[in-house]
Parts: structure tokens; sequence; C-alpha cells
């Protein structure tokens, strides 16, 4: 069975600070890792996904996340938060044999200026 | 069309009321999935369609769900007998090719039970 861990319901930032999203999966094979953002009333975007390519992965709006095997993580940064980045954002991981994705629980990013 | 359509996008029903949601997939996509998303939680697995073939159901919480995709495109996803703990957003989601690699998601049902 595959699960998702997100460490923080919720991260407040400033304008213009690092972006530090934390995610921890568990698989028992090599999986394949996404994260999505969630903008109010709108449905979930994919932002970028790992599948066993380079494990540094760039996504949109300036967001990249890198796979370390050894720590079993997914983490999401972005150098410079902007007020537009306050979303919801959800790790998921499949296997790659498998057809569904199980998500973590999400973390709220809060921007103030 | 352009994206994942879902309706209605705001249902309102009385405890043992029965209800359906539509999805309407991106043309030619051939997988499409439901989700359950509860208030402050992720996403969960409901059931995945190939085409007009179902096959993982696994996820549906009890047999008062029921989904169906007749001709490999629409589905819908109907809810016998309401409970409060059904209450959710329904979410839908389709990708072009088998699995899924690439969701595109669709805005979501909200499902309230009175």
């Amino acid at each position: 069975a595959q699960s998702v861990t997100q460490l923080g319901s919720h991260v407040s930032v400033s304008e213009g600070a690092l972006v530090l999203l934390r995610c921890n999966y568990s698989s028992s094979v090599p999986p394949y890792l996404f994260w999505y953002v969630q903008y109010p009333n709108q449905g979930l975007q994919l932002l970028l996904k790992y599948t066993s390519a380079a494990t540094l992965v760039k996504g949109i709006n300036g967001f990249e996340a890198e796979f370390k095997k050894s720590e079993t993580s997914f983490h999401l940064t972005k150098p410079s938060a902007h007020m537009s980045d306050a979303a919801e954002y959800f790790c998921a991981v499949s296997d790659p044999g498998y057809s569904t994705l199980t998500f973590g629980k999400g973390t709220m990013l809060l921007v103030s200026p | 069309g352009a994206g994942v359509s879902q309706s209605p996008r705001y249902k309102v029903a009385k405890r043992g009321q029965d209800v359906a949601l539509r999805c309407d997939p991106i043309s030619g996509h051939v997988s499409l999935f439901w989700y359950q998303q509860a208030l402050g939680q992720g996403p969960e697995f409901l059931t995945y369609f190939q085409n007009e073939a179902q096959l993982d159901k696994s996820g549906l919480p009890s047999d008062r769900f029921f989904a169906e995709r007749p001709e490999g495109s629409v589905s819908t996803l109907k809810i016998q007998r309401t409970q409060q703990e059904d209450s959710a957003v329904y979410l839908c989601a389709s990708s072009l090719g088998d699995g899924a690699n690439v969701l595109t998601f669709g805005a979501g049902s909200r499902l309230t039970v009175l």
C-alpha cells in the first residue's frame, strides 16, 4: 500500500520568501510522484511530476521538487513566493503499474505582503 | 471540450434522497476517475474507468454508491439514500492514456446532505 504524509496543514510565508512544502511517501516499488495545486472553487492543477527520470523536477509557476529516495521525500520549493501562490497544495503518489493516485491531506500556503 | 466539466457544481440533498453527479471528460480521454474530497482532506479514490469498462471500484465506500460510463465518455456517479457523511466535494478527472499519470481535474461537485 502507498501513502503520503504532508507535514504542516498550513504554511505561512512572506511575499518574496522561500517556499518549502514537505512531502514524504511510502511505497513498496519505485513510485511516480506528483504535486497538485488547488485554488478556491477550482479543480486540482498539476504542478509537476516525477516519473523516474531526473530527480530534480521543474514545474509551472517557478516551482520545483527533488526526489530523494534515501529520505523517501519529494519536497516542493519555490525561491520567492508571490501572492498568487496562495492556495492548497497536494502531494500524490502512484505505482507505475497502478491506475490511481494516493493523495496527502494537503498543505495550505498563506502568503502575506 | 476544453476541460473536464462537472454538474451540478453545488447540490443540497435531504438525508435519504438519491443524487446523480455528472462528469464530462475531455474529448478522447480514455481514462476517467472519481475522487471524494471531504472538508480539510485530500482527495480519496472512488472508482476508475477505462473507456466504458469500470476497472476498479475498490474505493466506493458502500453499495449506495454506483458509477457508470456507458458509452466511454460521460460518466455519472449516483449516490442512493444519501447520508450526512456523504457530504463532500466529488472530483472527476480524466487522462488521455490508460492509468493516472497525467490527470486533468474538473472543478468538482459539492454535495451537502442535511
